[in-house]
């Protein structure tokens, strides 16, 4: 992915711990929500998606929130490891254009072993 | 691997020309998303295609066009570059019929000197 901009939020973890990466959303009739992971030099993978019927969805490690009251989501990391460092983003895609995905800004994400 | 391929992955043109990007589709997939993404933000938008046209368009001015193939794959053409259209250039391939998340190429690094 890209080169870390000075401004992107950042958090740093040691290697075991559990991570939380937050996202404020900005259109309330979004109703897919998604977790991107962005590792320098490649595109963004996806790690996991929720929408808007649910208020929580658990995969393999992670686990996302969605707030839709005060439109928030979480990505919650079990464990971390080194190769979890990358810059993490939501997305959010709303009914009336679902290929239309808006990015939220991004959180570098750390781990130190 | 997403499936999803992206050609040429770097790229350097002079302000003024045009430029041509392409991007093969994941197999069993119909819509095609061009993005961009300047450095330490988020992609951004451009537009879709589904069926050989354009469905949906972010705000970027019409000298970024494109076109999709009867094979699904796509083409992100740029007219007049500017230095600011800089950027690494993501296309997202994902089936229209499903409100599923999109795969992410590696990307185009485009410099515009």
């Amino acid at each position: 992915g890209e080169s870390v901009g000075l401004h992107l939020p950042t958090l740093s973890v040691q290697e075991g711990d559990n991570s939380i990466i937050n996202c404020a959303y900005s259109n309330s009739a979004s109703d897919y929500f998604i977790w991107y992971k962005q590792e320098s030099g490649k595109g963004p993978q996806f790690i996991i998606d929720i929408r808007s019927n649910m208020d929580k969805r658990q995969g393999q490690r992670v686990t996302v929130l969605l707030n839709k009251t005060v439109k928030h989501l979480s990505l919650q990391i079990a464990a971390t490891q080194p190769g979890d460092s990358a810059v993490y983003f939501c997305a959010e895609n709303s009914g009336t254009s679902y290929g239309k995905l808006t990015f939220g800004q991004g959180t570098i994400l750390t781990v130190h072993p | 691997e997403t499936g999803v391929t992206q050609s040429p992955t770097h790229l350097i043109k002079t302000r003024g020309q045009q430029v041509t990007l392409r991007c093969s589709s994941q197999s069993g997939h119909n819509t095609v998303s061009w993005y961009q993404q300047a450095l330490g933000q988020g992609p951004q938008f451009i537009f879709q295609y589904y069926r050989e046209e354009e469905n949906g368009r972010g705000n970027f001015p019409p000298r970024f066009s494109g076109l999709q193939f009867p094979n699904y794959s796509s083409e992100l053409n740029v007219n007049a570059l500017e230095l600011d259209d800089s950027a690494l250039y993501l296309c997202a391939s994902r089936k229209q019929e499903q409100n599923t998340e999109a795969f992410f190429g590696q990307g185009t690094r485009l410099t515009v000197v």
